[in-house]
């Protein structure tokens, strides 16, 4: 069936490193993605967007690339620091609808 | 500039007892959606409204639950009858169009005994 998915569970990265969070989606007429942070016990945050007609964009320590060939999206965060340490997700939304369809979400753990 | 507010933060049901989750979107926002999501999983789409519309209610379950969105005050998740299953944290998101960014508020954790 169609759905948004990860790749990892749990990333674990030294503090000062890079980090890449992968997200794989099958619905080809999706048009928007977003990445949310999540900490424990608070709600979704925003991080970044992109839209189908891009292939990357950028923000502050954070770029999305978005690879429609292959169904693929990834978020670098770059320079991870402990107050990155987050559960991430990708959401997609699909052109005609307002809802989000969340992946399951992968872990980062950074340790200092 | 208030983000997405919910009310409350915690709340405890016995089974068979009726649940009230609240949500004020950001100022300037009329869309509204709740979201569900269960321990260790992601987040759930339950339904979307407008002011005083339900657009999509796809994702809620067709009995027990209702929501709702005023004219005026906040949207209202209703869980009624609540059994064990529904023990879970329900979050509201706000945008300003129907394309607009989803902005989450904290959620409410609704705990079923």
């Amino acid at each position: 069936g169609e759905s948004v998915g990860l790749h990892l569970p749990t990333l674990s990265v030294q503090e000062g490193d890079n980090s890449i969070i992968n997200c794989a989606y099958s619905n080809s007429a999706s048009d928007y993605f977003i990445w949310y942070k999540q900490e424990s016990g608070k709600g979704p945050q925003f991080i970044i967007d992109i839209r189908s007609n891009m292939d990357k964009r950028q923000g502050q320590r954070v770029t999305v690339l978005l690879n429609k060939t292959v169904k693929h999206l990834s978020l670098q965060i770059a320079a991870t620091q402990p107050g990155d340490s987050a559960v991430y997700y990708c959401a997609e939304n699909r052109k005609g609808f307002q809802k989000l369809v969340f992946g399951t979400g992968t872990r980062l753990l950074v340790s200092p | 500039n208030a983000g997405v507010m919910q009310n409350p933060r915690h709340l405890v049901r016995r089974r068979g007892q009726e649940a009230r989750l609240r949500c004020s979107p950001m100022k300037g926002h009329s869309h509204v959606y709740w979201y569900r999501q269960l321990p260790e999983e992601g987040l759930k789409f339950m339904v979307y409204l407008q002011k005083e519309n339900i657009i999509d209610e796809s994702g809620m379950p067709k009995e027990r639950f209702s929501a709702e969105f005023p004219k005026e005050g906040p949207s209202i998740l209703r869980i009624q009858q609540v059994v064990r299953g529904d023990s879970a944290a329900y979050f509201c998101a706000s945008s300003p169009s129907e394309v607009g960014t989803q902005y989450f508020g904290p959620g409410t954790r609704l705990t079923v005994l």
